[in-house]
């Protein structure tokens, strides 16, 4: 079975400063990687996701990840943060198979992003 | 367009009643998903559909749970004998093919007390 585990459950950071998120799962077959947004009293909206191809995956509002496969990894990056970029992150992972449209998701990073 | 819509946006019951809580898809739409987020957690997924047949139900917790999506658009998650253990957030998500790789686009999700 799959599981994801996102190392730190708040991160918080001055504006404009660079921030990682750090996500790790655990999946014995071929994965598909997903990272999500959940702004205060929104619903969670799709950040980036890797499919296969280049492990660096862009997305949107200047945020990146890069798939490490070695180090079953999927960290979020992004260089400069905006106070607009406070909210909850969530990372996911799809391992197929019997659980083909079936979402396994981490526990969420919440970042602050401080003026 | 309009995204995944859920109905009501709170629900209050008492422990042991009966709930229903429905999810509007992205039209055009094949795929719907539930997942429950309990506070300080990530989504859980519980169900998904491909058109009107639950394609994986594993995620249900015991059986005082059931979903259906009669026509393949619409869907009802039905809570029988409410447990305050229930109270979560419940969400929903549609994609346009179901498939690995596809966006689940997420509703603003439905908030269950049980009292």
């Amino acid at each position: 079975a799959q599981s994801v585990t996102q190392l730190d459950s708040q991160v918080p950071v001055f504006e404009e400063a660079p921030v990682e998120l750090r996500c790790n799962y655990s999946s014995s077959v071929s994965v598909y990687l997903f990272w999500y947004v959940q702004y205060p009293n929104q619903g969670l909206q799709l950040l980036l996701k890797y499919l296969s191809g280049s492990t660096l995956v862009k997305g949107i509002n200047g945020f990146e990840a890069e798939f490490n496969k070695s180090q079953t990894s999927f960290h979020l990056r992004k260089p400069s943060v905006h106070i607009s970029d406070t909210a909850e992150y969530f990372c996911a992972v799809n391992a197929g198979g019997t659980s083909y449209g079936k979402l396994t998701f981490g526990q969420g990073t919440i970042l602050t992003v401080h003026p | 367009g309009a995204g995944v819509s859920q109905t009501p946006s709170n629900k209050v019951t008492e422990k042991g009643k009966y709930v229903e809580l429905r999810c509007d898809p992205i039209s055009g739409h094949t795929a719907l998903y539930w997942y429950r987020q309990s506070l300080g957690q990530g989504p859980e997924f519980l169900i998904y559909f491909q058109g009107t047949g639950a394609a994986d139900d594993s995620g249900l917790p015991n059986d005082r749970f059931f979903a259906v999506r009669p026509e393949g658009s619409v869907s009802t998650l039905k809570i029988q004998r409410t447990e305050r253990g229930d109270s979560a957030v419940y969400l929903c998500a549609s994609s346009l093919q179901g498939t690995r790789s596809d966006t689940q686009y997420f509703g603003p999700g439905t908030r269950l007390t049980v009292l």
